[in-house]
Parts: structure tokens; C-alpha cells; sequence
């Protein structure tokens, strides 16, 4: 099946520095997600993005839609120790059916105070 | 607004056991659905529902059962456990219309020994 290719697959930084991670896919979406995991939690979403090209922020989070529509970034800023968890990348294909939102297999970050 | 619930948390069954994982939302979604969660899978679909007494595949469906009897429920079934089954089950529901925010609910941790 469709498949979302999601990098890095974890991230060890220290406090205080920029991340960025991103999602490639094989075919074009029509939406692109990011959601966070916190440990022992379910995800929670950060960013939706709807149009290709389009960048939205969200405090020290900012992501992007691709102009190709096949790929997603998502950057923070000034990393802190609560930004700890997995980040996962979604998205959704052109007349698809609500069952075919798919998930990247999420980027583990792990910030040293 | 308790958004999705989910029960029980944590569950051990012995293989051939079967059991029932409940998933309750009071957001008034239409749709809701499940996944498991594995180590290095990330987020994989079970099954899905896109209105009260409708059902569809996902992914992953082999072994489990789903019913949506009511609009604000959707229960997951485990006929007879296997130890493949051990995860993470993750229930989730948004809205038919209005972009796609996915409310997760905060997991069930299921071993089968």
C-alpha cells in the first residue's frame, strides 16, 4: 500500500537548538498533518496544511506543504526538554475515502537539558 | 469534554482469549476509527467507521471485529488473542466536514501471553 517515508527516525539534540524533520511520499496529497506523541499518550495535532506551498506556524512550530505536493517539513525552533516525544507526519491523497489517512512512522526526539 | 476515551488502559490476555476495547467520543463525530501502534510501524488502521452501523477495513483488519451500534461508540474485538497482537490500540474520530482534526484518545496497552 501507499507508503510515507518519514525522516529521521529519532533525533537526539540539545536544548536550545533548531529541528527539522520531513515526509516524502510516492503520490501527491491533498492535506499533510503533523501530530505529536507525548510518552504514554495518544497523538495530538500540531499543524494541518491544506494548499501546496502553504507554511503555517504554530508558536515555535512551522510546516510546510510542498510545492510538488509529495512532501511535508516540520521545523522547531529553540528546542526545549517538553518538545520530547515522537512526531508523527500524516497525510491525506487526492479522492481518497476518510480510511486513507496515512501515518509516517514518526521521528523520535529526545532533548538533553 | 472528556473527547475520546478509551478502555480499558492496560489489559493481559492468554492467547485464544477474546475481549472487547471500547472507544467513546462525545464530540458528536461522524467518523471514528482504530489503530495499532508497534515499534518501528508506526500508526496502522484497523478498521474504520464512517457513521453509526457502518464499517470498513483498514490496513491491518485480519482478527479483529468492530461494531458502531451507537454513533458516539466504536468497540474493537479480539475473538481469540494471538501474541501478533500484542500493541498498542489507539482510537480516534473527526468530524465529516471541516478539515481533518483527528482526536485521539490516550491508548490501550494490550500484551496477549
Amino acid at each position: 500500500g501507499q507508503q510515507l517515508n518519514q525522516s529521521p527516525q529519532s533525533m537526539f539534540i540539545q536544548e536550545g537548538e533548531d529541528v527539522s524533520m520531513n515526509c516524502t511520499s510516492s503520490s501527491i496529497f491533498n492535506t499533510w498533518l503533523w501530530y505529536k506523541q507525548d510518552p504514554g499518550e495518544g497523538p495530538v495535532l500540531l499543524i494541518a496544511l491544506y494548499k501546496a506551498g502553504e507554511l503555517t506556524s504554530n508558536g515555535r512550530l512551522t510546516a510546510q506543504f510542498g510545492i510538488t505536493r509529495k512532501d511535508s517539513f516540520l521545523n522547531i525552533s529553540a528546542s526545549i526538554p517538553s518538545d520530547v516525544g515522537i512526531y508523527f507526519c500524516a497525510g491525506r491523497n487526492y479522492g481518497g475515502s476518510q480510511g486513507n489517512l496515512i501515518f509516517g512512522k514518526g521521528t523520535k526526539l529526545s532533548v538533553k537539558p | 469534554n472528556a473527547g475520546v476515551t478509551q478502555t480499558p488502559k492496560f489489559r493481559v490476555l492468554k492467547t485464544g482469549q477474546s475481549m472487547t476495547l471500547l472507544c467513546a467520543q462525545d464530540m458528536n463525530h461522524e467518523y471514528m476509527y482504530w489503530y495499532r501502534q508497534d515499534p518501528g510501524m508506526g500508526l496502522r488502521l484497523i478498521h474504520y467507521s464512517v457513521g453509526e452501523g457502518t464499517t470498513a477495513k483498514g490496513e491491518v483488519p485480519d482478527g479483529y471485529n468492530v461494531s458502531r451500534l451507537k454513533k458516539q461508540n466504536f468497540l474493537l474485538g479480539l475473538e481469540s488473542a494471538a501474541p501478533s497482537q500484542t500493541s498498542v490500540y489507539f482510537c480516534a474520530s473527526s468530524p465529516r466536514t471541516g478539515g481533518f482534526g483527528y482526536t485521539f484518545g490516550s491508548g490501550t496497552r494490550l500484551t496477549v501471553v
